[in-house]
């Protein structure tokens, strides 16, 4: 079976310092892809950033970068410049390419930015 | 560019009641994936609808069902209400099969009583 493993349930950073967030999964299959989503009070599942499995290079979108390694499967969110609209769970999410939108998803890491 | 849209976004049922959540794609998608997200936890697939037909199904029982329409809408009812059913729940459109390019609607939160 595959699972989403986020060991830190809270996690609070200083405005504009840098924290990274852990996942690790678990899967037997090699074509899959990883994600990091956020969801605010409002409830909506927004997407932070996306890394294709078969990419060795690790994904990057503004201030949020992944640490992604394949042979340990891990795959940790690294956020730099923090802000207060950071604030929110954030979930990391894991698909087998092929799968017909099953994305699995951990229990989440609740991030405080504090001013 | 509209997004996805769910109603109502909140409601209380009894146990044993039936109820029926609904959920606008986004313009351009065409495929609809239901997911429940019960309070502490990340959400749990519970199906995908792709040219009004179910394609993918996680681990839920037959009383969770869907329809997709030809506006790519979809309704997911839930029959027979139980107190473990009480969660959110979300919609998510994409324009293909899959759970690339998802965008999700902020949900119904559901209480069942």
């Amino acid at each position: 079976a595959q699972t989403v493993t986020q060991s830190q349930p809270e996690m609070s950073v200083q405005e504009a310092e840098t924290v990274t967030l852990s996942c690790t999964y678990d899967t037997s299959e090699n074509n899959y892809y990883l994600f990091w989503y956020k969801q605010p009070p409002s409830r909506q599942m927004i997407l932070v950033i996306r890394q294709e499995a078969y990419k060795q290079q690790n994904a990057t979108e503004n201030r949020f970068s992944v640490n992604f390694q394949k042979a340990a499967k891990s795959f940790s969110l690294k956020i730099s410049d923090s802000q207060l609209g950071d604030t929110a769970m954030y979930f990391c999410a894991f698909a087998i390419r092929g799968s017909q939108g099953n994305l699995i998803f951990g229990k989440g890491t609740k991030l405080s930015v504090k001013p | 560019e509209t997004g996805v849209t769910q109603s109502p976004t909140h409601l209380i049922k009894t146990r044993g009641q039936q109820v029926t959540l609904r959920c606008s794609s986004q313009s351009g998608h065409n495929t609809v994936s239901w997911y429940q997200q019960a309070l502490g936890q990340g959400p749990q697939f519970i199906f995908q609808y792709y040219r009004e037909e179910e394609n993918g199904r996680g681990n839920f029982p037959p009383r969770f069902s869907g329809l997709q329409f030809p506006n790519y809408s979809s309704e997911l009812n839930v029959n027979a209400l139980e107190l473990d059913d009480s969660a959110l729940y979300l919609c998510a459109s994409s324009s293909g099969q899959g759970a690339v390019g998802y965008t999700f609607g902020s949900g119904t939160r559901l209480t069942v009583v």
